[in-house]
């Protein structure tokens, strides 16, 4: 069955660091990858999203994510965290039609 | 304009009782979804419709039951509410399979007293 890891369940960094999510995935197929973030109070946003190509795609709010087959993974990272990316952030792969799975989520932190 | 829109935002209700969720959406998509999120965040799909028709029930309890009166529209009515069924409930709406990504409204809160 096709399911989505996120091994951070909380995270902290500081105002201006660099940040990395995990996300590791378990699909037989090619998969179709996404990030979402979910701010407190609101409904999920999509940040980007992987179907093929190129392997590195770019996202809104600076965001990017990596799609690695080799690890089964797809990352996402960020340069320089702004106060306002303090939010969850889940990663999710399409499991076949109509079907979206999510992982448990990250809690990011961000120190002033 | 809200895109996917659920009302209401927050619902108090006793044990027993039947209450209802109402979802719009108004993206012109023909997929619309019910997901459930738990105390601890996490996100499970219940189901989904495609122009009106059931494509996905993922073994929810049959006191849940979705109608979607047309493909703008998906409500969720759930009958003899328990104390598990507090979450936030979140409507979405996708063009077709969804790889494009889904379009979540902002969520309803649940808690059974």
């Amino acid at each position: 069955a096709q399911s989505v890891t996120q091994p951070d369940i909380h995270i902290t960094v500081s105002e201006g660091a660099s940040l990395e999510l995990r996300c590791n995935y378990s699909y037989g197929a090619t998969p179709y990858l996404f990030w979402y973030v979910q701010s407190p109070g609101q409904g999920l946003q999509l940040l980007l999203k992987y179907f093929s190509g190129d392997t590195l795609v770019q996202g809104i709010k600076g965001f990017e994510a990596e799609f690695k087959r080799s690890q089964s993974s797809f990352n996402l990272r960020k340069p320089s965290v702004h106060w306002s990316d303090a939010a969850e952030y889940f990663c999710a792969v399409g499991a076949g039609a109509q079907k979206l799975v999510f992982g448990q989520g990250t809690r990011l932190t961000i120190n002033p | 304009d809200t895109a996917v829109s659920q009302t209401p935002k927050y619902l108090v209700t006793q044990m027993g009782n039947d209450k209802s969720i109402k979802c719009e959406q108004n993206l012109g998509h023909d997929t619309m979804y019910w997901y459930k999120q738990d105390s601890k965040k996490f996100l499970k799909i219940m189901f989904s419709y495609n122009n009106k028709e059931l494509i996905i029930n993922e073994t929810v309890p049959n006191r849940f039951s979705p109608k979607s009166p047309d493909k703008a529209h998906l409500n969720l009515h759930i009958n003899s509410l328990e104390l598990g069924d507090s979450a936030v409930y979140f409507c979405a709406s996708s063009q077709g399979q969804g790889w494009g990504g889904y379009t979540f409204g902002s969520g309803t809160r649940l808690t059974v007293v």
